[in-house]
Order: structure tokens, then sequence, then C-alpha cells
């Protein structure tokens, strides 16, 4: 059973500090996602990471993957209120011959708070 | 348009009546999802629609039952709900579910259900 683990899960930060959320997976994937959630809102995609060394930037937020390691970073720079949120990774399951079902399994979410 | 659209966006029920959530999308999609969200937790995946076929039941009770009656419109009937299943219930759509690519999931609203 794939497992999919967030750390911190609660994490308050000062505005204009860095900091980095970590994703782990316990099984083979290279397929990866971050989605953002408000509070009583819906999920909003923020990166899609489908290879290994995958990068990607938006703002101030980056996403990384590395496939060996199974562990996507989400990295936090110069945090603002707006930012204040639920982060969630998901990883698809993929079998051993490489091909995906849309199974994605979510990780516990982090609570950020960004404050003064 | 990347818009999945869920009605209602909220409803109340009893434990005797029966009920539909209704999720539509007009991106051409064809696979469809139901997942459940409790308060503080992540999306647990309860359904998957493949061109219109199920292709999972993640070992959902029958009081929950899907129906994909065309390739915009997907429908989860609910039937003598208990009170645990009270939840947001979420829709999401992506080009396709297997392959050798993973397709990235768009969620709709949700729905937020009280069982009484």
């Amino acid at each position: 059973e794939l497992k999919v683990e967030q750390n911190p899960l609660f994490l308050s930060m000062q505005e204009g500090k860095n900091y980095t959320i970590y994703c782990n997976y316990s099984t083979t994937s290279d397929r990866l996602y971050w989605y953002r959630q408000d509070p009583g809102k819906s999920l909003e995609s923020l990166f899609v990471l489908l290879s290994n060394g995958a990068v990607k930037q938006e703002g101030r937020l980056m996403a990384s993957l590395d496939t060996k390691a199974r562990l996507s970073t989400l990295h936090i720079t110069a945090a603002v209120h707006d930012l204040s949120a639920t982060y969630f990774c998901a990883v698809d399951i993929v079998d051993a011959g490489g091909t995906s079902y849309g199974k994605l399994t979510f990780g516990q979410g982090t609570i950020l708070t960004v404050h003064p | 348009d990347t818009e999945v659209t869920q009605t209602p966006k909220h409803l109340v029920m009893g434990m005797t009546n029966k009920k539909s959530l209704k999720c539509e999308q007009h991106m051409g999609h064809r696979a469809m999802y139901w997942y459940k969200q409790k308060a503080k937790k992540p999306p647990e995946l309860m359904f998957v629609y493949s061109y219109e076929k199920l292709s999972i039941n993640e070992s959902v009770p029958s009081r929950f039952s899907p129906e994909c009656p065309n390739s915009s419109l997907l429908n989860l009937h609910l039937h003598a709900l208990q009170p645990e299943d009270s939840a947001l219930y979420l829709c999401a759509s992506s080009l396709r579910t297997s392959g050798s690519w993973s397709y990235e999931q768009y969620f709709g609203p949700g729905t937020r259900l009280t069982v009484t």
C-alpha cells in the first residue's frame, strides 16, 4: 500500500521568511502533484512533476521531485500572507509496466499560516 | 475552460432520504472521479470512471452509487447514509486515466453534505 507523508503538518511562518515542505512516498513513482486548498474550498493545482529531477516554479513557490529518494519538496520563498492555506502533495500510482490509472494518494496536508 | 461544476453546493439529508450529487465538465475529459474529504483530512478516492465505465471502486459502501450517463456528467446517488458520511464530496476530471502518461486532475468546488 502506498504511503505518502508530509512534514511538517503545521507550519507557522513570518512574512518574508523561507521554508520547505517535504513529501515522502513509499513506492516507486515519478508522478507527483502539489495542490493548494483554502478553507472550505476545493483543490487548486499548483505543480505537476512527471520525471526525476523535475523542478517547477511559480511566483514564490518552487517544487522539485527526486524519484530515487522518493521525495518531493515545496519551497516557499519570502512568504506573504496570501500563501496561507493547506498544501497537499499527491502521488499517482503506476504499475510495473509504468501505466497510471489516475489513482491519486494524498499526503496528510501541511497547514501553512503566514503572519506579519 | 478548465472548469468542473458541482451541484448542489450544500446538502442536508436525513438517514432515510435519497439524494444525488451532480458533476459536470465540458473539457472533453474522459476520466471522472469522486473523492470524499473529511474536515482537516486529505481527499480519499472513492470511484474512477474511464470512458464512462467504472474502473476503480475503492471498496465504497453500497449506499453510495455512482453513475456516468455520458462523457460530461457524473452523478453520485446517495441512499440510507449515516452521520459519519457527512463530508465534502469532490468531483474531478482528467483527460484520461491510464497510459504511460499521468494526467492532471481538475477538481470541482465540492458539495458539502450533512447527514442528520
